[in-house]
């Protein structure tokens, strides 16, 4: 049973919009959330992360909303550009094992 | 290049070889993990090592097995795969007692190809 859901398996935006990347969890003990970006042919990369003690964390144009109650969590984008386009996944830590579960990662489109 | 170098990039062999994929950090970092990721499923944790020993096998074939020489270095051993084990195989990395706040740093991966 996963954990840690992103249901949409990609998502298209027009360069200079908001992106806004969904992700569901199911676990009550997950306690850290973390957003990680993905290339081609590359490992995943740390993007951003929020504690559940908090609502909301923003670096720049990245912007991570926490809702603990819905146990959801969202990443926003914004200005979206061209080079944000790759696979996005959602990870949180916490639970047994203490361990990063992760989603099933959303493909984000940027068009120019 | 994330401090987490794996090899080889890509590799491709056959369901009766024998081979090995390499991880290597120079982070510091004294927690290793092997993760697979296959088309359409989420990236599957595999085996974790912290301090060079084994803390989590995640009921993965006995046709993988790990190997953990010291806190820099992760092997992959592999022998008589199924075409349905092609994936995208990655290696990270944590610092010790999986300090959240840093993640994990994940190498390029290595793309097996089993024919």
């Amino acid at each position: 049973d996963q954990q840690v859901k992103q249901n949409s398996p990609s998502l298209s935006v027009q360069e200079g919009r908001i992106s806004i990347l969904n992700c569901d969890y199911t676990n009550s003990m997950f306690d850290y959330f973390l957003w990680y970006k993905k290339y081609p042919a590359e490992g995943p990369t740390f993007l951003i992360s929020i504690s559940s003690i908090k609502d909301k964390n923003e670096d720049g144009r990245f912007t991570v909303f926490l809702n603990k109650s819905a146990k959801h969590l969202s990443l926003h984008i914004v200005p979206s550009q061209p080079g944000d386009s790759a696979v996005y996944f959602c990870a949180a830590f916490g639970g047994a094992g203490n361990m990063l579960t992760f989603g099933g990662g959303t493909r984000l489109m940027v068009k120019p | 290049e994330t401090g987490v170098t794996q090899t080889p990039r890509h590799l491709v062999m056959g369901m009766t070889n024998k081979k090995s994929l390499k991880c290597e950090q120079h982070l510091g970092h004294n927690a290793m993990y092997w993760y697979k990721q296959s088309a359409k499923k989420p990236l599957e944790l595999m085996f974790v090592y912290n301090f060079k020993e084994q803390t989590e096998n995640n009921s993965v074939p006995s046709r993988f097995s790990p190997e953990c020489p010291n806190s820099s270095h992760l092997f992959l051993h592999l022998h008589t795969l199924q075409p349905e084990d092609s994936a995208l195989y990655l290696c990270a990395s944590s610092p010790e007692g999986t300090e959240a706040n840093y993640g994990y740093t994940f190498g390029s991966g290595t793309r097996l190809t089993v024919v």
